[in-house]
């Protein structure tokens, strides 16, 4: 099946800062959603982005297909924003899941 | 409102019992779909319905059996449940199809055999 891997792991960061979450996928998909757990455990859509770029507010996106990557930019980092961030990538109907990365966000 | 809804949302039960998971999704998708997250937060699909038809059978005990009554609705039933069926089950749902595919998740039951 297909590899997802994100990075980092853990991310700690001042409320304020700006950071950078990456997902790698081994193979060609279909299509690439981000997702927000907050700390009640809700899986929040954030971008569905099979490719390009998209920006909704203090959040943007970008998946370059044919390298098999996608970024996440988290800028002006606040406390709300703390929970885990997971890469999910759709190839024949499966949603294959990153293990996240755990964004931590101190006032 | 809720696009995707499950119940219960709390489950806490004795190994040995059969409990199900109901979720029900007013979207208008025509596909359906049961994740199980583990206590490392790993999410991973288990089934999924397109139509009232089973289309993905991931290795999956043969304890857990979904059924799919119409469209909008897709049960889970999980028969002499085990201690490491302890975990976070999530349903979802998307339009397959000409859709853009993307899925939309329920609020997750939490599971905990004792």
């Amino acid at each position: 099946g297909i590899q997802v891997e994100q990075s980092p792991p853990d991310l700690i960061l001042q409320e304020g800062a700006n950071s950078t979450l990456r997902c790698n996928f081994s193979d060609s998909v279909n299509n690439l959603q981000w997702f927000h757990q907050n700390p009640w455990g809700q899986l929040i859509n954030l971008f569905y982005i099979p490719s390009g770029t998209k920006q909704n507010g203090r959040l943007s996106a970008t998946t370059v297909a044919t390298e098999r990557y996608s970024l996440l930019y988290i800028s002006s980092s606040q406390t709300t924003d703390s929970g885990v961030y997971f890469c999910a990538v759709l190839n024949d109907y499966k949603l294959s899941f990153g293990a996240g990365t755990t964004v931590t966000v101190r006032a | 409102d809720t696009a995707v809804s499950q119940t219960p949302k709390y489950l806490v039960t004795q190994m040995g019992n059969d409990k199900s998971i109901k979720c029900e999704q007013n979207l208008g998708h025509d596909t359906m779909y049961w994740y199980k997250q583990d206590s490392k937060k790993f999410l991973k699909i288990m089934f999924s319905y397109n139509n009232k038809e089973l289309i993905i059978n991931e290795t999956v005990p043969n304890r857990f059996s979904p059924k799919s009554p119409d469209k909008a609705h897709l049960n889970l039933h999980i028969n002499s449940l085990e201690l490491g069926d302890s975990a976070v089950y999530f349903c979802a749902s998307s339009q397959a199809g000409q859709g853009s595919h993307e899925q939309y998740f329920g609020p997750g039951t939490r599971l905990t055999v004792t």
